[in-house]
């Protein structure tokens, strides 16, 4: 497909792991992100990875990159009440594609209970 | 702070109003664009500029005319919208380059009521 693909909900308990999921679309994309969004905010980058590595961990977050699948994953290690915002994924692809441009997914939303 | 300021931060305009949207970005970037963010629609591209330059216009209704006299502000001029048009419209700029890597910085967005 031509969307980049989330799911849209996620719910976990404060403590445990977050898993979110996304499935991006062009096999040559060179970076894929993760960005967070609290409520009545902006886009806030999290993190990135480029297409050569398979996982990039930065302190409690951990990506995980298939290529073959052309599927992303971000763990939220010990996951806070903090962490409750919407999540997107976006791919920088590479073919047919303004300079500059990325692609977003409809973003997860997180929701963490005490 | 990310470094991109936009104002105001909420708006309520009726649909025979004309107001403007401004974004000013300090990163020194070449880059920036506008995004309309909906209730339960994906984050929909409106338009982009590198170097001043409008490279991409997503079929975005006339009603709503961008503008980047330098590479450092981008407004959004609104004019006879409609209900469907309340969102939070967000800009965002980058520094493109042929390597590939090029994060967009976001500012917090105008909350944007049509009535």
């Amino acid at each position: 497909g031509e969307d980049v693909e989330q799911s849209l909900f996620l719910s976990v308990r404060e403590g445990d792991s977050s898993v979110i999921n996304c499935t991006y679309t062009d096999s040559s994309s060179t970076y894929l992100y993760w960005y967070k969004q609290e409520p009545g905010a902006g886009l806030q980058l999290l993190t990135y990875i480029f297409s050569n590595m398979d996982m990039k961990q930065d302190q409690r977050l951990t990506v995980l990159l298939n290529k073959k699948d052309k599927h992303l994953s971000l763990r939220i290690a010990d996951t806070q009440t903090g962490d409750s915002a919407i999540y997107f994924c976006a791919e920088a692809r590479r073919r047919g594609s303004t300079l500059g441009r990325l692609y977003f997914g409809r973003g997860t939303q997180l929701t963490v209970w005490p | 702070e990310t470094g991109v300021t936009q104002t105001p931060r909420h708006l309520v305009m009726g649909m025979t109003n004309k107001k403007s949207l401004k974004c000013e970005q300090h990163l020194g970037h070449n880059a920036m664009y506008w995004y309309k963010q909906s209730a339960k629609k994906p984050l929909e591209l409106m338009f982009v500029y590198n170097f001043k330059e409008q490279t991409e216009n997503n079929s975005v209704p006339s009603r709503f005319s961008p503008e980047c006299p330098n590479s450092s502000h981008l407004f959004l001029h609104l004019h006879t919208l409609q209900p469907e048009d309340s969102a939070l419209y967000l800009c965002a700029s980058s520094q493109p380059g042929t390597g590939g890597y090029y994060e967009q910085y976001f500012g917090p967005g105008t909350r944007l009521t049509v009535t």
